[in-house]
């Protein structure tokens, strides 16, 4: 099985910087994903990791530590839109289909 | 874009009643999902299909079936509704290749009373 933990909750200054940390248990490891989820709407994908290291895409970049079992989530200059829940899931190499497991999620509010 | 559409957006419901879900795909994606997502729980997984008429069980099948007859369109059958299945509801597909990111509908919100 997998286990995955994250924060429940984090509380940034707009302007600011936030991490969110991810760290992960599985069997095989195939992959791990974050994705952003605004109240009342649907999930949608943000970055992809299954290699050691930093991936950047505009303002967010995601980490991976595979021996560590163990990613983040930075979010630089944050905006008030940023306010939201993230969640990190996982795929394992034995997932048929592309199954992920999702942790609980963190919610993020910015502040002004 | 890849749009996936789920038939309703809220839904109330009496004890005992059959519901059907029903979720439909354009990008002719192999792999589609049904989740739930409760408060503290997070998104967990109900049952999934890898292809037409496949189906596997995810984390928390009991309650629940599944159809999928044509490759488009993955459907949710609680076939006794229970309170304790009020939640949001979520649907998603994949492609079988690539990195697999799956792309999710808006959500059915499913009241059970």
């Amino acid at each position: 099985g997998q286990n995955i933990d994250q924060p429940t909750e984090m509380t940034a200054t707009e302007g600011a910087i936030v991490q969110i940390n991810c760290t992960y248990q599985t069997s095989g490891f195939n992959g791990l994903f974050w994705y952003q989820q605004h109240a009342g709407e649907a999930p949608t994908f943000l970055s992809y990791n299954v290699l050691d290291g930093l991936e950047e895409k505009g303002r967010f970049s995601s980490f991976l530590s595979r021996s560590k079992g163990y990613s983040y989530l930075l979010l630089k200059e944050l905006q008030m839109k940023d306010s939201a829940s993230y969640l990190c899931a996982v795929r394992d190499t034995k997932a048929a289909g592309n199954k992920l497991t999702f942790g609980g999620g963190t919610r993020v509010l910015v502040k002004p | 874009d890849v749009k996936v559409t789920q038939s309703s957006r809220y839904l109330v419901k009496r004890t005992g009643e059959k519901v059907f879900l029903e979720c439909v795909q354009d990008m002719d994606h192999e792999n589609m999902f049904w989740y739930r997502q409760d408060p503290g729980l997070g998104l967990r997984l109900i049952y999934f299909s890898y292809d037409v008429k496949m189906k596997e069980k995810g984390d928390i099948p009991e309650g629940y079936s599944v159809s999928r007859e044509k490759k488009e369109r993955f459907s949710l059958i609680l076939e006794s509704a229970s309170t304790n299945q009020t939640s949001m509801y979520l649907c998603a597909s994949s492609p079988r290749e690539g990195r697999g990111i799956q792309y999710f509908g808006a959500g059915t919100r499913l009241s059970v009373l």
